[in-house]
């Protein structure tokens, strides 16, 4: 079965650095672009960035370029979302999801909660 | 990159239908026949229900079911049910480096 496992929840406090990550499982990895999704309390959804793990290939969105660092580590078949100084309105749910060539989400990860706050 | 746009909420009976639209350009939902629909209930993972359209994965009802029509997609529930009550996003490949976009999400309530 093919699975994406995010880590756990997060509380950090303003200007503290993290990384949250998407253990892949059933599939290769190194094959398929994964994506990160953001979901603000109460809002939609926004698409965030891609990486392609075969060759770090990474993609990011104008509103996330900059803000955010996206990575791979094909050895752990694992994604990584970085910030190095998070922000109150850092404060979210974030998915990861596989994406296929034709622009399916499927599977997704079951989110990892960010809360920054002082 | 703008968002796709869909209607900030749908209603309806049980038993009745109910269509969301998802408007685009033909730089994304015009230009691909690669459109998905996904279901998210409150504290939930969102939900692939609809791919390339109008195809179901294994295990999506058959309630559910996609079209497209130029720029605009279309998800259409039939026979509601309480159970549909929830979130739905569209989404679409898009000629953009980033390769999706989303739409801005429809709330449906069964009444």
């Amino acid at each position: 079965e093919v699975q994406l496992v995010q880590s756990g929840a997060e509380v950090k406090k303003p200007g503290e650095s993290l990384k949250i990550s998407c253990q892949y499982s059933g599939y290769s990895f190194s094959t398929s672009w994964i994506g990160w999704v953001r979901q603000m309390p109460g809002k939609g959804l926004e698409w965030m960035g891609i990486i392609y793990p075969g060759d770090s290939d990474t993609r990011y969105t104008p509103s996330f370029q900059g803000q955010v660092t996206i990575s791979a580590d094909k050895s752990t078949n694992t994604a990584h979302l970085q910030w190095s100084s998070l922000k109150a309105s850092d404060t979210a749910m974030y998915y990861c999801a596989r994406l296929s060539s034709s622009g399916k989400l499927d599977p997704w990860g079951q989110g990892t909660l960010v809360t920054v706050s002082s | 990159q703008s968002a796709l746009t869909q209607p900030a909420s749908v209603s309806g009976s049980p038993g009745q239908s109910i269509t969301i639209s998802c408007t685009g350009t033909s730089s994304d939902v015009g230009g691909y026949n690669y459109v998905s629909w996904y279901q998210q209930h409150p504290g939930k993972a969102p939900k692939l229900m609809i791919y390339d359209v109008s195809h179901r994965p294994s295990g999506v009802s058959n309630r559910f079911s996609g079209s497209k029509s130029g720029n605009t997609a279309s998800l259409t529930i039939s026979g509601l049910q309480a159970e549909d009550e929830a979130d739905y996003y569209c989404s679409s490949y898009t000629s953009s480096n980033t390769l999706e976009v989303f739409g801005t999400g429809t709330k449906v309530t069964v009444l």
